[in-house]
């Protein structure tokens, strides 16, 4: 199993440019999310999917956009990137309730 | 404020040398309470699980306590290695529903010769 795999590694982006941060997964879990991690903050919830066609609003959702189509795939939209979305964004995976998975992250810059 | 602190937020120990790191929380009520591990530009990896009835939780040289009534959790690395520096994170897996998990800022640890 790959596990949970994320592209691309890293991203620099100019302000108001659009990208899709992919994210996979091969163990056929039906919880995905994505969170964000900056400098000296706790890493934050952006969107999760309990399902295939169930998405939902974490805690900083602005900006954002999901899609749940298949219960492999989670990507994450950056509709208009800003300087204050640089980051560093982890997709992961569970089953309900338990161990989460971590992708390997993607490291974002938007200049 | 942050419902789940952690300390220190940085730790310099030497090898083979033993060290505690805390988690305090104030979020209620939850499910499970995690530690996980996150190596340099890694994605965190999950050290231990207990639910609010368990007390202690070992995986390896790490042992996770946890006090509900004081809402304190610990980690204990015991003999520690050179490969145990890293950013240790507790996280609190919320009742409820959905998929709220509230996470620490992490303690930097670094094991040194």
């Amino acid at each position: 199993n790959a596990g949970v795999t994320q592209t691309p590694k890293f991203q620099v982006l100019k302000t108001g440019q659009s990208m899709t941060l992919q994210c996979a997964q091969d163990m056929n879990h039906e919880y995905m999310s994505w969170y964000r991690q900056d400098p000296g903050m706790g890493l934050r919830l952006i969107h999760y999917s309990v399902g295939a066609g169930i998405t939902d609003q974490g805690e900083v959702p602005n900006g954002y956009n999901v899609s749940r189509s298949t219960t492999e795939d989670f990507p994450l939209r950056l509709l208009s990137a800003a300087p204050s979305q640089t980051s560093v964004y982890f997709c992961a995976s569970s089953t309900t309730g338990n161990e989460q998975f971590f992708g390997p992250g993607t490291r974002l810059t938007v200049l | 404020k942050n419902q789940v602190e952690q300390s220190p937020q940085s730790l310099i120990i030497l090898e083979g040398k033993n060290c505690t790191l805390q988690c305090n929380y104030t979020v209620s009520p939850f499910s499970n309470l995690r530690w996980y591990k996150q190596d340099t530009g890694r994605g965190p990896v999950s050290l231990t699980i207990m639910t609010f009835s368990e007390n202690t939780k070992s995986n390896g040289r790490y042992t996770a306590t946890l006090d509900a009534d004081t809402k304190q959790s610990s980690l204990h690395i015991t003999a520690s290695q050179l490969s145990d520096s890293a950013s240790y994170i507790c996280v609190v897996w919320l009742t409820g529903g959905g998929n709220k998990l509230t996470f620490g800022t992490g303690t930097q640890l670094k094991v040194e010769l």
